[in-house]
């Protein structure tokens, strides 16, 4: 069965302190796995997709990578308008366009 | 991106009625899912929105509680049917673009549904 786990559930961090969030997911023939970013009250605002292990992206202080069966988001220097949810979800080769959500990582950044 | 609308923004509903939310995007798109957000829950997809034939629903989702209408390429609506306090969520509209980005799922600002 395809699934995404988010880790941690929350992350408190100070503003300029780095770190990363983790997304491990388990899917058969991954087409696609993307990264959301939700604010409360509104809908997943997307980020970035990756493909094939090895890949990176990286969108201002964000930056993705992707191996076989993991994902990182890391967030360099946040800011507290850094502090959202954060959503993984993948896509299975075999699945259509079904996305998989993992239930997403709470990033509160402190000024 | 498509920009993609929804109405109501929010609602606030007596149990045994039922609420139609409607999903409407600035261009075409191949693609149109509708996603439920429970409180605190990640998103769990009720079905796809196939434009001139039946939805297609995930498992635990049934066409009677949540009938889906695409009568074209830019425009769906969800219904939520006999609605009960357990319906209580936010309803979210995604789209595949045409061109560009074909790959990728685009959210609508959501409807936040409040039962009582």
């Amino acid at each position: 069965e395809d699934q995404v786990t988010q880790s941690p559930e929350a992350l408190r961090l100070q503003e300029g302190e780095s770190s990363s969030l983790n997304c491990s997911y388990t899917v058969s023939g991954l087409r696609g796995l993307f990264w959301y970013r939700q604010d409360p009250g509104k809908g997943p605002e997307f980020l970035f997709t990756l493909y094939s292990a090895g890949e990176e992206k990286e969108k201002e202080r964000l930056k993705a990578t992707l191996t076989k069966k993991e994902s990182f988001l890391h967030i360099t220097a946040p800011k507290p308008e850094d502090s959202a949810t954060y959503l993984c979800a993948v896509q299975a080769s075999t699945g259509g366009f079904k996305t998989i959500f993992g239930a997403g990582t709470r990033l509160f950044v402190k000024a | 991106s498509a920009v993609i609308s929804q109405k109501p923004s929010r609602d606030i509903c007596q149990r045994g009625t039922s609420l139609t939310i409607q999903c409407q995007v600035d261009s075409q798109v191949t693609m149109m899912f509708w996603y439920r957000q429970q409180p605190g829950q990640s998103l769990t997809l009720i079905a796809t929105a196939n434009q001139g034939s039946e939805a297609t629903y995930e498992s635990g989702f049934v066409i009677d509680k949540f009938p889906i209408s695409r009568p074209n390429l830019t425009f769906s609506t969800l219904t939520v049917s006999n609605m009960s306090p357990e319906d209580s969520s936010i309803y979210l509209c995604s789209v595949v673009p045409r061109t560009g980005a074909t790959d990728t799922q685009y959210f609508g600002p959501g409807t936040r549904l409040t039962v009582l």
